[in-house]
């Protein structure tokens, strides 16, 4: 069984489009993430959740909205998609137990690919 | 921003050889994860160090960190074609806060 998943795999959309990301993980975690994954490979963080709550929220712009529908659930919402916005978006999940930390589960990633 | 960086960027190996990676942070942590990425796939969780620890082992990896230096090596031994990916370390700042490196693209030729 697929630990966090994420559809689709690939999006290819142009400018203006809105465009959402779903993400689902079955380890029972309490906290799930966003990050964007560039062309030069680095990752940064864009969100976690904890509990339904946000408690990261990076500079990102206000186009992006995670929703959180239930502790398994961390979608990524889009607006007004911008040619920048290409990029790999990875969903990942983490047991965190006060404030230890546990490794962090990887989605397989979704290609966003505006034109 | 970023917090951890790797070096080298690329290292390009022998099978059976080892393979030794960097990575230098610029503030307190609480502990350091490296991932191992495999092209088009996601991140996998090789290893955890915490900040009181200085040592650590999985099988064939080894992992140091100085806290003194803000620096962590991680060492892979005996190294095989499979090993080839990209090698990420991360380290939380805060809360939660985890920040990941631009990763060292490791080679192992058969």
């Amino acid at each position: 069984d697929t630990a966090v998943s994420q559809t689709p795999k690939y999006l290819v959309t142009q400018m203006g489009n809105d465009k959402s990301i779903k993400c689902e993980q079955n380890l029972g975690h309490d906290t799930m993430y966003w990050y964007k994954q560039d062309s030069k490979k680095f990752l940064k963080i864009m969100f976690s959740y904890n509990n339904k709550e946000l408690i990261i929220n990076e500079t990102v712009p206000n186009r992006f909205s995670p929703k959180s529908p239930d502790k398994a659930h961390l979608n990524l919402h889009i607006n007004s998609l911008e040619l920048g916005d290409s990029a790999v978006y990875f969903c990942a999940s983490s047991q965190v137990r006060g404030r230890r930390y546990y490794e962090q589960y990887f989605g397989p990633g979704t290609r966003l690919t505006v034109t | 921003s970023q917090q951890g960086e790797e070096d080298p960027q690329a290292l390009s190996i022998q099978e059976g050889e080892n393979a030794t990676m960097n990575c230098s942070y610029k503030t307190s942590i609480n502990n350091l994860q490296w991932y191992r990425q495999n092209s088009g796939r996601g991140l996998v969780h090789l290893i955890l160090i915490r900040s009181n620890e200085r040592e650590k082992h999985s099988g064939r990896l080894r992992v140091t960190l100085d806290t003194s230096k803000k620096s962590s090596s991680l060492l892979i031994t005996a190294s095989r074609a499979a090993d080839t990916a990209s090698y990420f370390c991360a380290t939380d700042l805060v809360y939660n806060d985890m920040r990941f490196g631009a990763g060292t693209r490791l080679t192992v030729k058969p």
